[in-house]
This record gives structure tokens, sequence and C-alpha cells, in this order.
């Protein structure tokens, strides 16, 4: 079973439009994460999620906006999409524990979006 | 000062050597600090915590010093299959801003 999954794996779309990216963990954790790792492989957190609240938000464009329906998934909706937006997204997911510091993240297999 | 720089690398290290790597952070406020693995198009995997006291798992060492804002990895005996970009983490807790390093490549040659 896949712990952490995202669809779609590929996606290339043209300038302009909206698409969405879902994220899903069968891992029963509390917090998920999306990154964007660019063609410079640099992995930035985007977002953060606890229990569907959200916790991190890095200076993002307006243009992605995250929605948790409940706490195993995290989408992620892109509108207006432009050429800079082309990157690996990852999703990721850890579990809370007493101990605030150390928590392993588990990441999914990444989607990979082209915009044309 | 970048807030988490390392080495880009590649390191091309021959099979069966010890190599070692650094990741400096440029917040004293840091508590918290990780060594992932990424290979190629593939997603990040946690290799190991770094404690305070430093802590070894089978062949890699991670160790952590406070006063210079750096942590390091050593990987002893290296195998073709540790091949791969090692990240850097380093945050101020589980709730803070998780900042990942750019990564340092290594290659083990046969």
């Amino acid at each position: 079973d896949t712990a952490v999954s995202q669809t779609p794996k590929y996606l290339v779309t043209q300038m302009g439009n909206d698409k969405s990216i879902k994220c899903e963990q069968n891992l029963g954790h509390d917090t998920m994460y999306w990154y964007k790792q660019d063609s410079k492989k640099f992995l930035k957190i985007m977002f953060s999620y606890n229990n569907k609240e959200l916790i991190i938000n890095e200076t993002v464009p307006n243009r992605f906006s995250p929605k948790s329906p409940d706490k195993a998934h995290l989408n992620l909706h892109i509108n207006s999409l432009e050429l800079g937006d082309s990157a690996v997204y990852f999703c990721a997911s850890s579990q809370d524990s007493l101990d605030l510091y150390y928590y392993e993240q588990y990441f999914g297999p990444g989607t990979r979006l082209t915009v044309t | 000062r970048k807030e988490v720089e390392q080495d880009p690398g590649p390191f091309n290290v021959p099979e069966g050597a010890t190599v070692a790597f650094n990741c400096t952070y440029s917040n004293s406020a840091s508590q918290s600090f990780f060594w992932y693995r990424q290979d190629c198009r593939k997603e990040p995997k946690l290799l190991m915590s770094v404690y305070s006291s430093g802590n070894e798992d089978g062949r890699f060492t991670a160790q952590l010093n406070r006063a210079s804002q750096y942590i390091s990895l050593l990987i002893r005996d290296s195998k073709l299959s540790d091949s791969a970009t090692y990240l850097c983490v380093v945050s101020q807790g589980r709730d803070d801003k998780i900042i990942f390093g750019k990564g340092t490549r290594l290659h083990i040659l046969p």
C-alpha cells in the first residue's frame, strides 16, 4: 500500500489554466505539507496543515490555494498557471508526537508539472 | 548568509571509502536537524535525525555543532547504493518553517 500518494504523476498544461493536484496519506498522520522542487532541485516548503488547520504558509502567490477536506487529504489548486510554476510538487505527511523537534516526513512520489 | 548551505558536489568517491559532508545553518534558534536522501527523480526519504549528542546508524554518523552552526554526515565503507543527493534539513520545530538545503550529490565509483 502506498503511504502518501499523489495524482496525477505528470501534468502538462498551458499558461493561464487552472489545475489541481491531489494528495492522500493512509498513515493516520496529523500534519501534511506541500513542497515545490524547482529545476535547480531546490526543495522549498509551501504550506503545512495540521488536522485541517493551516500551520505554515510560506510566501507563495495567492494563485496557490491548499485545501484539506479531512486530515488524510491535502489538495493543491493552482489558478492562472505561469511558466515559472513548472516544477515537481511533493506532498508529505508527518505524525504528531510529544516531541516537537523530531518528526519524520514521508513524501509522496511527486507531481511533475510542466506549463507550456 | 543563506539559511541552510551545502556543498552541491558532486563528490566522486571510490567504493569502500569514507566520505563526509557538512551543512551550515544561519538561525541559531534552530532545534531540529535531519539528513534526507533523494535518489534521482524520486522523493526525499529520511536518512537520520541529528541529535545534540551525535548519533550513529550503521555506517552513517551524524554530528551537530551548535557553536559553529553546522551538522555533518559521515558515511563509512561506502556502497554503490549510497549514490544519491543528501539533503540537510533544519527547522525551529515541527510547527515552524522547515528549510531544506540544496543537497550534496554523492557518486560512489566502482
